[in-house]
C-alpha cells in the first residue's frame, strides 16, 4: 500500500528557504507514471496547490508561486523535496505531500489527474 | 489564470438531507474538474475526478456533474460522516487550483 510521509524542519526563519523532504513507501518513483505533488493549507485556511513533479524531472508550478518554488526528484532514495526561498509569516502552513494519479474518464474518454494518496501533512511556522 | 468560484461557502443541513455545492471556474475547463473531502486534522480525501467519475471506495451517494465552467458536487442522502469540507479543483492545462472550500455544518 502506497505511503507519504513528510518531513524537514518545523520552523523557518523570515527570508530563509523552506526545505521539506517526501519519503515514499510501498511503490517506486521511477516505476510510476505519475506525477508527485505539493499542497499547503494555511491555519484556518483553504488549499493551495505548490507545484508538481513527474520522476523524469517535469515540473509544473503554482504561478503565484514559481518564482520561490523549485520541486525535485530523488528516485535513488524514492523521494521528493520543495525548496521554498524567502519565506515570511504568510508561508506558515501545513505542507501536504501527495501522489498525483491519473484516470480515464467516463466511456474513456480524457484523462485526468487528481491527488489520490496522501501524507499526514507537516507543520511548518516562518518565525525568528 | 484561470479563477475558481465555489458556492456557498458553508452549509448546514441535517442527516438524510440532499446537498449540493457548486464549483464554477472563470474560462472552459471540459471536464477537468476534482472535488476532495476534507476533515479537520486530515489531510483531503479525493471523490471524484473527471467531473463525475467516482473514486473507488467512495459511496454511491456522492455525484458529480458539470463540463465547461458550471460543475456541482451533490451528496443524496446526509450521513453523519458527510460532514466535513469540501473543495473543488481544476486539473486543465497541468496547474491544479483549488476553489475556497465549503465547510457543510450539522444543523
Amino acid at each position: 500500500q502506497l505511503q507519504l510521509q513528510e518531513s524537514g524542519p518545523r520552523v523557518v526563519k523570515p527570508s530563509e528557504t523552506l526545505s521539506l523532504t517526501c519519503t515514499v513507501s510501498g511503490d517506486s518513483i521511477s516505476g510510476s507514471t505519475y506525477y508527485w505533488a505539493w499542497i499547503r493549507q494555511p491555519p484556518g485556511k483553504g488549499l493551495e496547490w505548490i507545484g508538481s513533479i513527474h520522476n523524469s524531472g517535469g515540473t509544473y508550478y503554482n504561478p503565484s508561486l514559481k518564482s520561490r518554488v523549485t520541486i525535485s526528484v530523488d528516485t535513488s532514495k524514492n523521494q521528493f523535496s520543495l525548496k521554498l526561498s524567502s519565506v515570511t509569516a504568510a508561508d506558515t502552513a501545513v505542507y501536504f505531500c501527495a501522489e498525483q494519479a491519473g484516470w480515464f474518464g467516463e466511456g474513456g474518454i480524457g484523462y485526468y489527474h487528481g491527488m489520490d494518496v496522501w501524507g499526514q501533512g507537516t507543520t511548518v511556522t516562518v518565525s525568528s | 489564470d484561470i479563477q475558481m468560484t465555489q458556492s456557498p461557502s458553508s452549509l448546514s443541513a441535517s442527516a438524510g438531507d440532499r446537498v449540493t455545492i457548486t464549483c464554477r471556474t472563470s474560462q472552459s475547463i471540459s471536464k477537468y474538474l476534482n472535488w476532495y473531502q476534507q476533515k479537520p486534522g486530515k489531510p483531503p480525501k479525493l471523490l471524484i475526478y473527471g467531473a463525475s467519475s467516482l473514486l473507488s471506495g467512495v459511496p454511491s451517494r456522492f455525484s458529480g456533474s458539470g463540463s465547461g465552467t458550471d460543475f456541482t458536487l451533490t451528496i443524496s442522502s446526509l450521513q453523519p460522516e458527510d460532514f466535513a469540507t469540501y473543495y473543488c479543483q481544476q486539473s486543465y492545462s497541468n496547474t491544479y487550483i483549488f476553489g475556497q472550500g465549503t465547510k457543510l455544518e450539522i444543523k
